[in-house]
């Protein structure tokens, strides 16, 4: 199947600060990225869908200037969280779709001291 | 929006047993119903999905059913084996884009 990788898969960063993770597609071209976040032991939460050169669409209660998404190209998209506090440590997970099935990156893992 | 409830949120089965995960659906137009595992810490994988226009679909030893009508789906794992455990999560979406997940199945499978 298609892959889909994340960077970093760890990070740790401390408030105030801002961090971003990549998401790309290996050896696809993914029109659509999306974006989950996944608290311990809870199911994946939808934040927001990412279209290649378009503006991303937020799930509702989703703050769109503290999660900027950026879809620049076909393979690769980026969630910047900025001005980060210690409640948006979670576990960050993109996907991509290829026609019919959405592959998921390894998550990236943030802690914010 | 779509709104998918998963039961039970914890499954204990014996190696060998079958194991069943129920899921219900809130929106008759969604029409592709994919099921992932995931291990801790690590990427939920599809393991099999279905689409509305099928009622069964079979592969090795899991199955997934689809009534539409009274908008539920099932997974059904038989013979499970250790390395079973993990959570299982359903989800359900319409025309393959946005996926609503329900709130994951922690399988544990005994020795």
């Amino acid at each position: 199947g298609a892959v889909v990788s994340q960077h970093p898969s760890r990070v740790i960063c401390k408030s105030g600060t801002s961090v971003k993770i990549e998401c790309r597609s290996l050896d696809f071209q993914a029109t659509t990225m999306f974006w989950y976040r996944q608290f311990p032991k809870k199911s994946l939460m939808l934040m927001a869908t990412s279209n290649e050169g378009s503006k991303a669409t937020y799930e509702q209660g989703v703050e769109k200037d503290k999660f900027l998404i950026n879809h620049a190209s076909l393979t690769l998209s980026t969630l910047t969280v900025t001005s980060a506090h210690p409640e948006d440590s979670s576990f960050y997970i993109c996907s991509g779709q290829e026609r019919y099935e959405q592959y998921f990156g390894p998550g990236t893992r943030l802690t914010v001291t | 929006g779509e709104n998918v409830e998963q039961h039970p949120s914890t499954l204990s089965v014996q190696e060998g047993d079958s194991a069943v995960i129920k899921c219900t659906y809130s929106d008759s137009a969604s029409n592709y119903f994919p099921w992932y595992k995931q291990e801790l810490g690590k990427r939920p994988q599809l393991i099999i999905d279905i689409r509305s226009n099928v009622g069964e679909k079979k592969d090795q030893r899991i199955a997934v059913t689809l009534n539409k009508t009274a908008k539920h789906f099932s997974l059904h794992i038989t013979e499970t084996q250790p390395e079973d455990s993990a959570v299982y999560f359903c989800a359900a979406s319409m025309n393959d884009y946005k996926l609503s997940f329900g709130a994951g199945t922690t399988v544990t499978v005994r020795a």
